[in-house]
């Protein structure tokens, strides 16, 4: 147990859906992380947000939406997705941003239809 | 762009066997340097970091990781690995900047090690 914790585990959705993707640290971390792990790539990082004000957004498509209400608490809305999207969702929490020593929740499977 | 290459995509070796792992990184500054395993499905969790002093760091689990700034590598070692080793293992940077700013971490693409009991 990391502290992190992500809800669901898994989710498969068609393109035409929309769900969220959750996700709570108990770590009393300030920064908090969305990554996406597909098979034989690096982890890429998506979005960044420290003290609730995103401060990272790598390049992501706008159908992915991220909402961070705290530094407690933060989601990951899908709408209208991909098949090529298709991935494992990590959630990651740290101190402070711009790294330090990340705590990673054990991910959301995504499957788009 | 920065980068981080991690040499061997799956790695097969017997118990007691010696484990290194390549990771190699493409930046000419200051870095912080980390390595993570990710257990059959479990979350990826820190296995050791380098941030400054004696090159050599020692982890989890028997685990160790050489820096060596002239090569940009931080592999690493376990003398003898047993079955429970078996999982994915990622390689990550955090580079500075010249204004002394962290970057975010970059991670290699992980390599796959699986131990034969």
């Amino acid at each position: 147990e990391t502290g992190v914790t992500q809800t669901p585990r898994h989710l498969v959705m068609g393109m035409t859906n929309k769900k969220s993707l959750k996700c709570e640290q108990h770590l009393g971390h300030n920064a908090m992380y969305w990554y996406k792990q597909s098979a034989k790539k690096p982890l890429e990082l998506m979005f960044v947000y420290n003290f609730k004000e995103q401060t990272e957004n790598n390049s992501v498509p706008s159908r992915f939406s991220p909402e961070c209400p705290n530094s407690s608490h933060l989601f990951l809305h899908l709408h209208t997705l991909q098949p090529e999207d298709s991935a494992l969702y990590l959630c990651a929490s740290s101190p402070e941003g711009g790294g330090n020593i990340q705590y990673f929740g054990a991910g959301t499977r995504l499957s788009v239809l | 762009a920065q980068s981080v290459s991690q040499h061997n995509h799956h790695v097969i070796l017997s118990e007691a066997a010696s484990l290194e792992l390549g990771c190699n990184y493409s930046y000419g500054g200051t870095v912080n340097l980390f390595w993570y395993v990710q257990y059959p499905g479990q979350h990826l969790q820190l296995l050791l970091k380098y941030f400054s002093g004696d090159p050599l760091v020692k982890g989890i689990k028997g685990f160790e990781a050489e820096f060596i700034k002239s090569k940009f590598s931080f592999n690493l070692r376990k003398p003898s690995v047993q079955w429970s080793d078996t999982a994915e293992y990622f390689c990550a940077v955090r580079p500075y900047d010249g204004g002394g700013s962290q970057g975010n971490l970059i991670f290699g693409k992980g390599t796959k090690l699986s131990v034969k009991p």
